[in-house]
């Protein structure tokens, strides 16, 4: 158990909908980052938060977006869902020192785009 | 940019068996770290290891160790005395310095043959 949990598990949504992912993270931990896993593939990095603020995001286009809370939590919002969407969403969270922080994930979303 | 490569896409050993999976990776950087990540079939992703690039000795977690060679930017996970929940996918995973963001390798699929 890595202490980060992530909601819902599973998810089935239509094209052109929208979705709301969630993420818990660790105790005392303060920097989240969302990852795309395809099925099949290696994740593939969205974003990062670090108190509340962007801090870095991969090539992804801006229908991907996301909020931090003050309490650490974070939400991935995705609009226009599109059939590649379709895959497993995994958060990690870690506490954010010297900058060389080992990420912690969750059990991931699946995501199912029809 | 970073790129994390494996070059074994599936692996399988017999239980009680020593097996070692591939990692190769390109930085220009200097002073980095490196992580095996094991992903079961229940999808979460769970820190095998860790190693830092300034470290000569290898990182070793009970029954897990690395042949990191820092020279030739390889990066190998060897299992000794494998057992059945060792069954996992197996990612390769290099952090972007600043934001921590991971690069994934592809991934290896192995199984332990009972």
């Amino acid at each position: 158990e890595t202490g980060v949990t992530q909601s819902p598990t599973h998810l089935i949504k239509t094209r052109g909908q929208q979705v709301t992912l969630r993420c818990s993270s660790q105790s005392g931990h303060n920097t989240v980052s969302w990852y795309q896993q395809a099925l099949g593939q290696g994740p593939q990095f969205i974003f990062q938060y670090y108190r509340e603020e962007e801090n870095g995001r991969g090539n992804f286009p801006p229908r991907f977006s996301g909020l931090q809370f003050p309490n650490y939590s974070s939400e991935l919002n995705v609009n226009a869902l599109e059939l590649d969407d379709s895959a497993l969403y995994l958060c990690a969270s870690s506490r954010r020192t010297s900058g060389k922080e080992t990420q912690y994930f969750g059990p991931g979303t699946r995501l199912l785009v029809l | 940019a970073q790129t994390v490569t494996q070059s074994q896409p599936e692996m399988s050993v017999q239980e009680a068996e020593t097996v070692t999976l591939s990692c190769t990776y390109d930085t220009s950087e200097n002073n980095y770290y490196l992580f095996w990540y094991k992903q079961p079939p229940s999808r979460q992703m769970i820190l095998v290891i860790r190693q830092e690039a300034y470290k000569q000795q290898n990182a070793t977690e009970n029954r897990f160790s690395v042949n990191f060679q820092k020279a030739a930017k390889s990066f190998s996970l060897k299992i000794s005395d494998s057992q059945l929940g060792d069954t996992a996918m197996y990612f390769c995973a290099f952090p972007n310095f600043g934001n921590e963001k991971l690069t994934f390798g592809t991934g290896t699929r192995l199984t332990i043959i009972p």
